[in-house]
């Protein structure tokens, strides 16, 4: 069965620090690799995502992940974070041509002070 | 983009009584719905995956009798959560999957008294 490791569940920086939440995931296959963001009181907006090709993907607001097959890994970063990114941030994978069933990770909650 | 409304959005019900939650797709068709149930402090996690014309796919450990899931056209999906008891308030959340990758809905916060 699929499952998702978020290492870091709570990470405080301050503004203009860089930004890197851990990612790794466990399935046999080939995956499909999300980053969702959920701000205060809002609901799930997704970040970015990698289905295939270039393994450094740029999302909105800045972000970019990278997807590192050999580790399993797909690392979320930012090099300068803003007081605005206090959120809450999910790493989720489904596997590719399969259910579509999309298993997130617990979670990672960054709280920036300005 | 692809909008995915859930309502409602914050309901309070006795113990014992029954809720629907409706997830639809505004402007696209979603053969595959998902129901998510979120507690606080953790993560999502996804309670069944919702067929449209047949019977949902529960997850391990979810009792299908008791969150009951209706796919009745490409747009529509319910979740009623049967004689509901003070621990089934949470969070639960909706999605659909297009070629974008997955819309999630706004949430319903069910609380039961």
């Amino acid at each position: 069965a699929q499952s998702v490791s978020q290492h870091n569940h709570h990470v405080i920086l301050s503004e203009a620090a860089s930004l890197e939440l851990g990612c790794n995931y466990s399935y046999g296959g080939t995956v499909n690799l999300f980053w969702y963001v959920q701000y205060p009181g809002q609901h799930l907006q997704l970040l970015l995502k990698y289905f295939s090709g270039d393994p450094l993907v740029k999302g909105i607001k800045g972000f970019e992940a990278e997807f590192i097959k050999s580790k399993f890994s797909f690392n979320l970063r930012k090099p300068s974070v803003q007081w605005s990114d206090t959120a809450e941030y999910f790493c989720a994978v489904s596997p590719q041509g399969g259910s579509e069933k999309l298993v997130f990770g617990k979670g990672t909650k960054l709280t920036v002070n300005p | 983009g692809a909008v995915v409304s859930q309502h409602p959005s914050r309901v309070i019900c006795k113990s014992g009584t029954s809720v629907k939650i409706e997830c639809r797709s505004l402007d696209f068709q979603a053969t595959t719905m998902f129901w998510y149930r979120q507690f606080p402090k953790k993560s999502l996690m996804l309670m069944a995956t919702s067929n449209e014309g047949s019977k949902a796919t529960y997850e391990q450990g979810v009792e299908k009798d008791k969150f009951l899931i209706n796919h009745a056209s490409l747009t529509l999906s319910t979740l009623t959560v049967t004689s509901a008891h003070p621990e089934d308030s949470s969070f639960y959340i909706c999605s659909a999957s297009n070629r974008q990758g997955y819309t999630f809905g706004s949430g319903t916060r069910l609380t039961v008294v």
